[in-house]
């Protein structure tokens, strides 16, 4: 069973620019919630996707935004970037919502510069 | 707001050593709790996890964690630590809200296990 999948690995923008990241969950999983990891903030909490409806957001601006497709992957977005923005930026995957996590994936490390 | 303590912020042990990473929440309702683990280079891992019932927990890889309600804690130990353990260690609590749930997560540990 193929795990969760977060592309790109790795992405350097600069200031002002946008980004999109993107995750594919585990087959069957409808949930999927995204966490920022930061050296200083540590994992944070940033919203929950299921089936293809926002269910829970974290204390993040409206900068950051996110939606699911209704074969469950889902993207985030992230405009007009600042230097504190750059972090790994983990997705996971549920079988219900608003349950615990069950899988992560590998994240994608993103470096503004 | 719930939040999660955890109190080492870097452990450094040689193998066989026991270890004991400590983990307190704030939140005096019911909780759940769990350990994840992030191996240099890798995802996150669940090593274990509380929701009811026996306060002793055991999970993945010989490690355990007991729940003490009293003390807020949810400590995670384990007997002889190998240098495969290096790796940081995630304390988290499920923050509910009706029927949304999200983890808050501590801050981490790292260990190092010296071979």
């Amino acid at each position: 069973k193929a795990g969760v999948t977060q592309t790109p690995r790795y992405l350097i923008k600069t200031r002002g620019q946008q980004v999109t990241l993107s995750c594919s969950p585990i087959s069957g999983h409808r949930s999927v919630s995204w966490y920022q990891q930061t050296p200083g903030q540590g994992l944070q909490f940033l919203f929950e996707y299921f089936s293809e409806t926002q269910r829970n957001k974290g204390n993040f601006p409206g900068r950051f935004s996110g939606r699911q497709f209704s074969n469950s992957r889902s993207e985030m977005n992230v405009s007009t970037l600042e230097l504190g923005d750059s972090a790994l930026y983990l997705c996971a995957s549920s079988t219900r919502q608003g349950g615990q996590p069950q899988h992560f994936g590998d994240g994608t490390r993103l470096s503004i510069l | 707001a719930q939040s999660v303590s955890q109190h080492n912020h870097h452990v450094i042990l040689s193998e066989a050593a026991s270890l004991e990473l400590g983990c307190n929440y704030s939140y005096g309702g019911t909780v759940n709790l769990f350990w994840y683990v992030q191996y240099p280079g890798q995802h996150l891992q669940l090593l274990l996890k509380y929701f009811s019932g026996d306060p002793l927990v055991k999970g993945i890889k010989g490690f355990e964690a007991e729940f003490i309600k009293s003390k807020f804690s949810f400590n995670l130990r384990k007997p002889s630590v190998q240098w495969s353990d290096t790796a940081e260690y995630f304390c988290a609590v499920l923050n509910y809200g009706g029927s949304q749930g999200n983890l808050i997560f501590g801050k981490g540990t790292k260990l190092s296990v010296k071979p």
